[in-house]
């Protein structure tokens, strides 16, 4: 699996965009970025995953650049309710796991 | 719709017992998989069960080993508990091709 590399903390303003970003160089063309967050206690819930082309759904937007390289997720309004560590993870279609790093702590402040 | 579940939610056991952790999963959901989450890390996984088989496995001794029932239940055992066993139990289901996973609330086990 191709590493990725991501922030270790970041803060952001209540009402305003979050961006994370996440460094996977090494990727291969046929594995997938994904995202989790995992809300203090509780176990990770999914966001979002794209394999090139960019991604949006009710939670969150995922910008891939061109050469996949690297990737930024998109929280359009932060709420406090947002803070959480955030897993950048990429895989393999055909692999059955995820491998978690260590996130990046996001912490939303009013 | 009912998400994924696990039981118990805590648990504390002494070194050298044996515990049993259990999980439901997702409706419409038969794959399961299983991971352990020590404090301040990320999840690790430890395997995946389909069709009541494992199909894949994490570095995680033979100590760590599972069942799937019929109905894609899912149990994880854990026989001789080291300290270093302590940590969060989280299951998560799929469908077969585990495009996305969705994970429970975990289980919470205290070896001392």
């Amino acid at each position: 699996d191709a590493k990725t590399t991501q922030p270790t903390s970041m803060d952001c303003a209540e009402g305003r965009a979050a961006n994370l970003p996440c460094n996977h160089s090494t990727i291969s063309g046929n594995e997938y970025v994904y995202w989790y967050r995992q809300i203090h206690s509780q176990g990770p819930q999914y966001i979002i995953h794209g394999l090139k082309n960019n991604e949006t759904n009710e939670m969150a937007s995922l910008i891939i650049t061109e050469d996949r390289k690297s990737s930024t997720l998109i929280l359009p309004h932060a709420t406090l309710r947002d803070t959480a560590v955030y897993y950048c993870i990429v895989r393999v279609g055909s692999d059955y796991k995820l491998s978690f790093g260590a996130g990046t702590t996001v912490t939303v402040r009013a | 719709d009912a998400g994924v579940t696990q039981s118990p939610t805590h648990l504390i056991k002494t070194r050298g017992q044996q515990v049993t952790l259990r999980c439901s999963p997702k409706s419409g959901h038969d794959t399961v998989s299983w991971y352990q989450q020590a404090l301040g890390q990320g999840p690790q996984f430890i395997f995946q069960y389909y069709e009541e088989e494992e199909r894949q496995r994490g570095n995680f001794p033979d100590r760590f080993s599972g069942h799937q029932f019929p109905n894609y239940s899912s149990e994880l055992n854990v026989n001789a508990l080291l300290l270093g066993d302590s940590a969060l139990y989280l299951c998560a289901s799929s469908f077969p091709t585990g495009e996305t996973q969705y994970f429970g609330p975990g289980t919470r086990l205290l070896v001392l």
